[in-house]
Parts: C-alpha cells; structure tokens; sequence
C-alpha cells in the first residue's frame, strides 16, 4: 500500500528565506506527483504537476524535483514571502492515475 | 470560469441521521472525484467516477457511504446512520483528462461535516 510521509511537520522562516519541503513515498510506480497548497478553511490549488517521466518542474518561484528509484520529491521555494504562509500538500498518483494519495503536509509560517 | 463548487460549507448533524453532500465539478469535466480530510491528516480518495459510473470506489470506507452521479454532472455523496468518526471535511474534485500523466484534479472547497 502506498504510503507518502512528508517532514518537517511544520516550518518558520523569517521573509525571504529559501526553503525545502521534503516528501518521501514507498512504492515507486508512481503515475505522477503534485504539490499541492491549502489555505485555512479552502480547497486545495494544484502548485505543480511533475509526470512519471519528468525529474522538475518550475513555476515562478517554486520548483519541485522527482526523484522516483529513491521515492523522493522535493519543493524549493525560493525568497519566501508572507504570502506563502499555508499547508503544503503532496500528492502522488496511483498506477492507473485516477486517485491521489496525499501527505498529510507541511504547514509553513512566513513572518515579516 | 466557475470552480468546483460544494454545498453546503457546513453541515450539523446528530449520530444516526442520514446526509447528503453536493458537488458541482467544473463544466465539460468528465472525471470526478470525492475525498476526506479528518483534522491534521492529508485527504484521503472515496470514489472517483468517470461520467456517470463509479469506476473506482475502493476508498469508501463501508456501506454507510454511497455516491452518485446520474447525468455526469454533478454528485451527491450520500452518508446513512452518521457517526461521530464521521466528522471531517469532505472535498470533491473534477479533472479533463483522467489517466493521463498531466491530468490535474481541481478542488472545491470542501464540506465541513460535524456529527454530534
């Protein structure tokens, strides 16, 4: 059974720190990983997207790595602003790519 | 353009009664999906239908739970005998392209649901 962990629990940083968002996963046959974002009380909003075959994927200042043998992905997110403040989700597909398995995620506080 | 959307926001209810959930996926998309989230965990997949048949519905956790989708559209998931484990929020998501490698899953908003 597929399992995803996903350290620290929880992160401060003061603004314009960069930082790492680690998640780890136990079966390799992946279909694809995402990284998710949740604000308190709201949905979640897809981040990035990185395929089965895919090592990164960047989109502004965020850039997630795969590193599928080792069931590992990383979220990097560069100069980091209040703004960024939330809970950070990954989520890797399943084999036939109909359902998501999730992290239970990294709440991530920015102060300015 | 319009999300996903659910209703209601929140729903109160006491152990035993029966409720009903709303999902409204974003036009055109054929995929839907239905998740639970309890307090300081990741969501957890119920059921995924593509149109209007449940094509996986592994995630449910017994036959308290049950969920349609008769036109393809919108979805109703469906809780018999509520218990109090029950209380979590309760998010849908839909998707274009399900089984493709870049198919992305959009959530709604979720429904909080509290069983007294």
């Amino acid at each position: 059974k597929q399992e995803v962990t996903q350290i620290p629990a929880a992160l401060s940083v003061p603004e314009g720190e960069n930082l790492v968002l680690n998640c780890s996963f136990t079966d390799s046959a992946i279909y694809n990983l995402q990284w998710f974002r949740q604000d308190p009380g709201k949905g979640l909003t897809s981040l990035l997207l990185i395929q089965s075959s895919q090592r990164e994927q960047t989109s502004g200042r965020l850039n997630a790595s795969l590193d599928k043998s080792s069931g590992r992905s990383t979220l990097y997110i560069a100069a980091s602003q209040p703004g960024d403040s939330a809970t950070y989700l990954c989520a890797v597909g399943n084999q036939a790519g109909t359902a998501l398995i999730f992290g239970k995620g990294t709440t991530l506080s920015v102060s300015s | 353009g319009a999300g996903v959307s659910q209703t209601p926001s929140n729903k109160v209810t006491e152990k035993g009664k029966y409720v009903e959930l709303r999902c409204d996926p974003i036009s055109g998309h054929t995929a839907l999906y239905w998740y639970r989230q309890s307090l300081g965990q990741g969501p957890e997949f119920l059921i995924y239908f593509q149109g209007t048949g449940a094509a996986d519905d592994s995630g449910l956790p017994n036959d308290r739970f049950f969920a349609v989708r008769p036109e393809g559209s919108v979805s109703t998931l469906k809780i018999q005998r509520t218990e109090r484990g029950d209380s979590a929020v309760y998010l849908c998501a839909s998707s274009l392209s399900p089984g493709t490698s870049t198919d992305t899953q959009y959530f709604g908003p979720g429904t909080r649901l509290t069983v007294l």
